[in-house]
């Protein structure tokens, strides 16, 4: 019983690197989510995908793309890393009313 | 002024101590109310999940929406040391399930 598997975990970036964020999920949830948390800020919606197909920005778009490649996975795309990136990235899923499903996070350091 | 506001805290009792914990929220719309506990270093995971107003208990959890003042509260009774974590509120309109959400309060149970 996965849930939401995000990865990788941990990772360091240089200023100007590219990476993506990987998550899926496997409770056939239509509904997925990309956040960003950092102290005394909260949890922060970086994009949105309602339904397979369909991706929304949310809050803190900037420096960031997102692919929605099937049902089951959401990609995060940072196309050049910057310092102010430097957050926990967390995936989540939702199948309708009962809250969203959370993956364990990824800690990304850009230096 | 945000949609949804909580105490950052941190909240600091003694193990055994019944804990309160509120939100305010300013949009009448919202039907769909919820608790999340993130421990250090994990995800969010959902804790109690109430539909438009009034109580909801688990355990030694109770969840208490009262909509006329736009309030929701989390009571904690007989406290325990694993009850350490930050709990974030969060909200959705009987339509858009997309959650709005808290800031969290760190809370510290002293053994």
């Amino acid at each position: 019983n996965a849930g939401v598997t995000q990865t990788p975990k941990f990772q360091v970036l240089k200023t100007g690197q590219s990476m993506t964020l990987q998550c899926a999920q496997d409770m056939n949830h239509n509904s997925m989510y990309w956040y960003r948390q950092d102290p005394g800020m909260g949890l922060r919606l970086i994009y949105y995908s309602a339904s397979e197909g369909t991706t929304d920005k949310g809050e803190v778009p900037n420096g960031y793309n997102v692919s929605r490649l099937n049902k089951r996975e959401f990609s995060l795309r940072l196309e050049s890393a910057a310092p102010s990136q430097t957050s926990v990235y967390f995936c989540a899923s939702s199948g309708g009313a009962e809250g969203y499903t959370f993956g364990s996070g990824t800690r990304l350091t850009v230096v | 002024q945000k949609e949804v506001e909580q105490d950052p805290g941190p909240l600091s009792v003694p193990e055994g101590a019944i804990v309160s914990l509120n939100c305010t929220y300013s949009n009448s719309a919202f039907q769909y109310f919820m608790w999340y506990r993130q421990y250090s270093r994990k995800g969010p995971e959902l804790l109690m999940y109430t539909y438009s107003s009034g109580n909801k208990e688990d355990g030694r959890f109770t969840a208490q929406v009262d909509k006329s003042s736009k309030y929701i509260s989390l009571f904690i009774r007989d406290s325990q040391p694993s009850d350490s974590a930050t709990y974030l509120c969060a909200m959705s309109g009987p339509s858009n399930y997309q959650l709005i959400w808290g800031a969290g309060t760190k809370l510290i149970i002293k053994p």
